[in-house]
């Protein structure tokens, strides 16, 4: 079974471009979360989405969206790029509601540099 | 908000020696997990403690949860090249886990 895949692994964008960045969660997963990870740093908590309803956001401003579609497959949508957006993008599936359980299986991450 | 710190943040090891990492939460926690990244890769799961006090083994490496569920431990024995990575705490705080900023092992052969 092919893991959680992300796409594009790379990408370089302006200041004040928008970037949609995609994932496909494992098959059968229906738990799909978003994490911002800056160099040097843990994982930042951005979204999760369960059964296609955001289930949770983390302190990021608005300019951070997401959606989650009927095969649970799910995009990252950020506008208004800054350089501070520079970062590893990783999407986990799950294949609970992360209720006090559900291991988290990352994909390999986009990384997004914003010049 | 919530908030998990790890201690140290870099631990530079001889081949064969011990190695711990310290994870503390501000608050009480439901679980933590732990997970290991290596250069230039995703983080992967390790293991999940959810009971008071638990103590888990896989291998090498042993993993504590603390009596008042607010801290965690990981402890590798005889370390390895291939151990090399961050190692990352994750608490759950009722919507979602936080990572903490993780420590990064190197280890020389």
């Amino acid at each position: 079974d092919a893991g959680v895949t992300q796409s594009p692994t790379h990408l370089i964008k302006t200041r004040g471009q928008h970037v949609t960045l995609r994932c496909s969660p494992i098959s059968g997963h229906k738990s799909v979360s978003w994490y911002q990870q800056v160099l040097g740093q843990g994982p930042q908590f951005i979204f999760q989405y369960y059964e296609k309803e955001e289930r949770g956001r983390g302190n990021f401003p608005d300019r951070f969206s997401a959606r989650q579609f009927p095969n649970y497959s799910s995009e990252l949508n950020v506008n208004a790029l800054l350089l501070g957006d520079s970062a590893l993008y990783l999407c986990a599936s799950s294949g609970t509601f992360m209720r006090n359980t559900g291991e988290l299986f990352f994909g390999e991450g986009s990384r997004l540099t914003v010049l | 908000g919530q908030q998990v710190m790890q201690i140290p943040q870099y631990q530079h090891v001889q081949e064969g020696e011990d190695f711990t990492t310290y994870c503390n939460s501000s608050t009480t926690l439901s679980n933590i997990q732990w997970y290991k990244q290596r250069p230039g890769g995703h983080p992967v799961f390790l293991i999940q403690l959810v009971k008071s006090g638990e103590v888990k083994k896989q291998k090498r490496l042993t993993f504590q949860f603390g009596e008042a569920k607010k801290n965690s431990s990981l402890h590798i024995t005889a370390t390895q090249t291939t151990d090399v990575g961050t190692y990352f705490c994750a608490g759950y705080y009722g919507q979602n886990f936080v990572f903490g900023p993780g420590t990064r092992l190197s280890v020389l052969p």
